[in-house]
């Protein structure tokens, strides 16, 4: 079955303390991407990637860290989590990005994070 | 527009009525168009990408319209039924460099039965 899979579903944690949320896709999908959903935002890219070793900044990039060292897993890593992190966060990905977003995201099932 | 817009916010329908919605988005270098359901507690889900200045997209009792000469998108819901309760989210792609979608919030459809 094609998905992309993110773990946890749901983390509660404390300010400091360093955290990698996991996003994995089946699809050989070259392009994945990092969102995070806050009530009356919308979603808002974090960091996405073109392909392995390919990764660039989205909207609101500060206090994340990516990598893509293979094409199928896009990890987001908080360094040093602040409450002000806390959001719902989705892992996407679609093939062919690079002919300018015509192909559909697949979105995983969210990572809810609570930081305390 | 420098955003994408979605009206309205939410709407509330009987089930077996028709209903619209609309998303507004920057014409300028459009590239695409994109549609997403969101149901509570699951992940988006792709309805229709368009691309196309006229292009009508269906799936089902859902349909798209696309005006990329005004920077418009409608969707139809033919006969509500509760199961389309969601949210439902436009975005849009433009031929810059970015190579990213711009989101709306999103309106949200609740059907009573």
């Amino acid at each position: 079955e094609a998905q992309v899979t993110q773990n946890p579903r749901y983390l509660i944690t404390v300010t400091g303390k360093k955290l990698t949320v996991t996003c994995s896709q089946n699809m050989n999908h070259e392009y994945m991407s990092w969102y995070r959903q806050d009530p009356g935002l919308g979603l808002r890219q974090i960091y996405y990637s073109m392909n392995v070793e390919v990764t660039d900044k989205g909207d609101v990039p500060e206090g994340y860290k990516v990598s893509r060292k293979e094409k199928r897993n896009f990890p987001l890593i908080l360094e040093s989590p602040s409450p002000n992190q806390t959001s719902l966060y989705f892992c996407a990905s679609s093939s062919s990005f690079g002919t300018y977003s015509n192909q559909p995201q697949h979105f995983g099932d969210g990572t809810r994070l609570s930081i305390l | 527009i420098l955003n994408v817009e979605q009206s309205p916010q939410s709407l509330h329908v009987q089930e077996g009525d028709s209903t619209n919605f609309t998303c507004s988005f920057p014409s300028s270098n459009f590239y695409a168009l994109h549609w997403y359901r969101w149901e509570t507690a699951k992940s988006p889900e792709a309805l229709f990408v368009m691309t196309l200045n006229g292009d009508e997209k269906k799936k089902g009792r859902i349909s798209a319209t696309l005006n990329t000469k005004e920077g418009y998108s409608y969707l139809y819901i033919k006969g509500s039924q509760p199961e389309d309760s969601a949210t439902y989210l436009c975005a849009s792609g433009n031929a810059g460099n970015n190579r990213k979608l711009i989101w709306g919030l999103g309106t949200s459809l609740a059907v009573n039965p």
